[in-house]
C-alpha cells in the first residue's frame, strides 16, 4: 500500500489562474482532509471530506472547494489564485473511526507567479 | 479559537542529552493533543496522541491541563531523532480537525 499519494508535485501558476489538486486515501480509508502549510508555518486545515460531502472547515474562503468521489478520492480547487496561496498543500486520509490516526501524503508544491 | 504555540523554532542537544519539547495551548474545552513528526524527506507522521498514554521510540508526553501544556520528553536523545516537530489539538466535537503550532526542529549532534 502506496499510502496517500497526492498529485502532482509541483505547480506553478500565476494569479488569476486556477488549480485541481487530487489525492488518493490510503486503502481502506473514507475521510480526506486537506491542509495548507506555508512556509515556516504549521499546516492549517482547509476542510475534510467524508460520504462525499465536506463534513468540517476551516477559515478559508469560497475560493477553496472540494470534491470527494465514491472510491474516497478528493480534489482540492483554488479559484482566481493569489501570491499568498504559495504554499505546501497536504491531504490527509483517515477512517471514520476516530481511534485511528491521520495518514499524510507528500503533499503538492503550489507556486504562484 | 484553539490555538498552539511551540515556542522554540529550533532545539539543538547533543546525543544522550534530555530533551524537552515545549507545547502550550489554549482551548477551554477538553482537548485532544498530538504530537507529529517529520523526518527529512519522510511524511509527517503521528508520534503519539495523549489520550494513549504511551511511549513512542522513547517520547512521552503529559497533558497539563492547568498549565494548558503538552510538552514532548525523552530522557536521552539519539541522533536519528532529529527531526521536525508539530504539535497539534484537536476538539472532541471536531472529527480530526487539527490545528498545529508552527513546529521546533530538534537537532541532535554526535
Amino acid at each position: 500500500d502506496a499510502g496517500v499519494t497526492q498529485s502532482p508535485t509541483h505547480l506553478i501558476k500565476t494569479r488569476g489562474q486556477q488549480v485541481t489538486l487530487r489525492c488518493s486515501p490510503k486503502s481502506g480509508h473514507d475521510t480526506v482532509s486537506w491542509y495548507q502549510q506555508a512556509l515556516g508555518q504549521g499546516p492549517q486545515f482547509i476542510f475534510q471530506y467524508y460520504e462525499e460531502e465536506e463534513r468540517q472547515r476551516g477559515n478559508f474562503p469560497d475560493r477553496f472547494s472540494g470534491h470527494q468521489f465514491p472510491n474516497y478520492s478528493s480534489e482540492l480547487n483554488v479559484n482566481a489564485l493569489l501570491l499568498g496561496d504559495s504554499a505546501l498543500y497536504l491531504c490527509a486520509s483517515s477512517f471514520r473511526d476516530r481511534d485511528q490516526p491521520q495518514h499524510f501524503g507528500d503533499g503538492t508544491r503550489l507556486s504562484i507567479l | 479559537a484553539q490555538r498552539v504555540t511551540q515556542p522554540e523554532k529550533l532545539l539543538s542537544v547533543f546525543k544522550g542529552a534530555p530533551v524537552e519539547l515545549k507545547c502550550n495551548y489554549s482551548y477551554s474545552g477538553s482537548p485532544e493533543l498530538f504530537w507529529y513528526v517529520q523526518y527529512s524527506r519522510q511524511r509527517l507522521q503521528l508520534l503519539l496522541r495523549h489520550i494513549s498514554r504511551e511511549s513512542i521510540k522513547g517520547f512521552t508526553a503529559d497533558l497539563n491541563k492547568g498549565e494548558t501544556s503538552f510538552h514532548l520528553k525523552k530522557p536521552f536523545a539519539q541522533e536519528e531523532d532529529s527531526a521536525m516537530y508539530y504539535c497539534a489539538l484537536s476538539r472532541f466535537q471536531d472529527f480530526q480537525k487539527l490545528v498545529f503550532g508552527t513546529g521546533t526542529r530538534l537537532l541532535v549532534s554526535p
